[in-house]
């Protein structure tokens, strides 16, 4: 247990509205992900951060934006929701010196109308 | 971009038999790892391999990384339900991983 939680856990909002995940780590690691998992495509990486306020663009950033104001949270923000948003996100934390010690929270599964 | 080719897609065994997944790709790698995912679960971490032609065994569980380090393996050994689950490859390269898209395996008693 690496200490992640996210919430909420699920959602169901409409096209058009905005909608922020938050991902919450216990052990102050320095970087922090947001993937999103879809049938078909895998897990693919939207945003990432290495610290407070530095954040960097993934393989599927569009639509989506990022903030970091304290080290342990980490928000995921859909300006403006689409059903093509309708995804399971995940967050990880890495805990090494090297990027491959990522460890994983428990999703946010999210349902756009 | 999807980099890494994950085969078979689905795998459905009976408990007791042997298999093994694989993980392939056309680009080098400085890591590979293997997670293990449930359902409406986050994956889980199974093992991180470094070295071209490393081999690591965890329980009945046998990793293996190619020399080139573009490629992986995972063979399980005597198949037990509670293996059932999603095996996931991701690729370090650069400043992400890069997944693929998973074997779902089912072994039923």
């Amino acid at each position: 247990d690496a200490g992640i939680t996210q919430s909420p856990r699920h959602k169901v909002t409409e096209t058009g509205t905005p909608v922020t995940l938050r991902c919450h780590q216990t052990e102050n690691h320095r970087y922090m992900y947001w993937y999103r998992q879809d049938p078909g495509h895998g897990l693919r990486l939207i945003h990432y951060s290495y610290g407070v306020k530095d954040t960097d663009k993934g393989e599927v950033s569009d639509g989506y934006s990022v903030s970091r104001s304290k080290t342990e949270d980490f928000l995921l923000t859909l300006e403006s929701a689409t059903s093509s948003q309708t995804s399971v996100y995940f967050c990880a934390i890495r805990t090494g010196t090297t990027q491959e010690t990522q460890y994983f929270g428990p999703g946010t599964r999210l349902l756009v109308l | 971009t999807q980099l890494l080719e994950q085969s078979p897609q689905f795998l459905s065994i009976q408990e007791g038999e042997n298999l093994t997944v694989y993980c392939n790709s056309s680009s080098v790698f400085s890591s590979l790892q293997w997670y293990r995912q449930e359902p409406g679960e986050g994956p889980v971490l199974l093992v991180t391999v470094v070295t071209g032609g490393e081999v690591k065994k965890l329980k009945r569980l046998t990793f293996q990384f190619g020399d080139a380090r573009k490629d992986s393996s995972l063979h399980i050994t005597a198949a037990q339900p509670g293996d059932t689950g999603l095996y996931l490859c991701a690729g370090a390269l650069g400043y992400a991983l890069n997944f693929g898209k998973g074997t779902s395996l089912l072994v039923t008693p």
